[in-house]
């Protein structure tokens, strides 16, 4: 199994500024991925993040909107960048594990804009 | 698309009774069908994977039944208990073996104890 460390675990913040959610697993992964979970609904992938190469987004969501980072096997970030109301959610990074038939999540960010 | 239901209404049970929940799904016939809780403020945590080849699956007081021909889970939760309470989410590889899961809304269980 992977433990995976995600912080911050919430946040506030202004409308119009960006946040940085950042994703720390205990061992080496080839993928990482982020998810958005709105209030009430399913778990959305934004995009798959691999290292040494650009992320892969999903449709409806743009690398200007949700920059991601991939420094390392390790390690990985989201920005939500000129945040909105509409951008209040739980945002969620994952890996699979080590035979591809699970995944492992963070505790999550809950991110709150006012 | 494809796409995955599950309950939207809440399940509220007694203690020590079975709770069901359901999982349905369209169109692509996944290869293998996952169940996941989550708890509030936290992220969801891997529970059970079924095979297509499976009809049933068990791991202690849980089991899971995969329906290939209905596109339908079945989750057991038998001799419930109020620290079962949480919202268990079905999951479904769509991307044809890269492993990247796509949930359902997940179902709501509350136990009263």
């Amino acid at each position: 199994s992977a433990v995976i460390s995600q912080k911050p675990s919430r946040d506030i913040c202004q409308r119009g500024t960006s946040l940085t959610i950042q994703c720390q697993v205990d061992s080496q992964v080839t993928m990482m991925f982020w998810y958005r979970q709105q209030p009430g609904q399913s778990l959305t992938l934004i995009a798959t993040a691999n290292q040494g190469s650009e992320a892969t987004y999903e449709s409806g969501f743009v690398i200007d909107k949700f920059p991601i980072s991939r420094p390392n096997l390790t390690f990985s970030t989201l920005t939500v960048s000129n945040m909105s109301p509409e951008d209040s959610s739980i945002y969620l990074c994952s890996v699979p594990g080590t035979v591809n038939t699970e995944a492992f999540f963070g505790q999550g960010t809950r991110l709150t804009v006012v | 698309s494809q796409k995955i239901e599950q309950n939207s209404e809440a399940l509220n049970i007694q203690e020590g009774k079975t709770a069901t929940l359901t999982c349905n799904y369209t169109n692509y016939s996944p290869a293998y069908l996952q169940w996941y809780r989550q708890d509030p403020g936290r992220g969801p945590v891997f529970l059970l994977l079924i095979r297509e080849n499976e009809k049933e699956k068990r791991k202690e007081r849980l089991k899971v039944t995969f329906d290939t021909t209905l596109k339908q889970s079945l989750f057991h939760i038998t001799a419930s208990q109020p620290a079962d309470s949480a919202t268990y989410l079905c999951a479904l590889d769509f991307s044809g073996g890269s492993y990247i899961p796509t949930f359902g809304r997940g179902t709501s269980l509350i136990v009263h104890p």
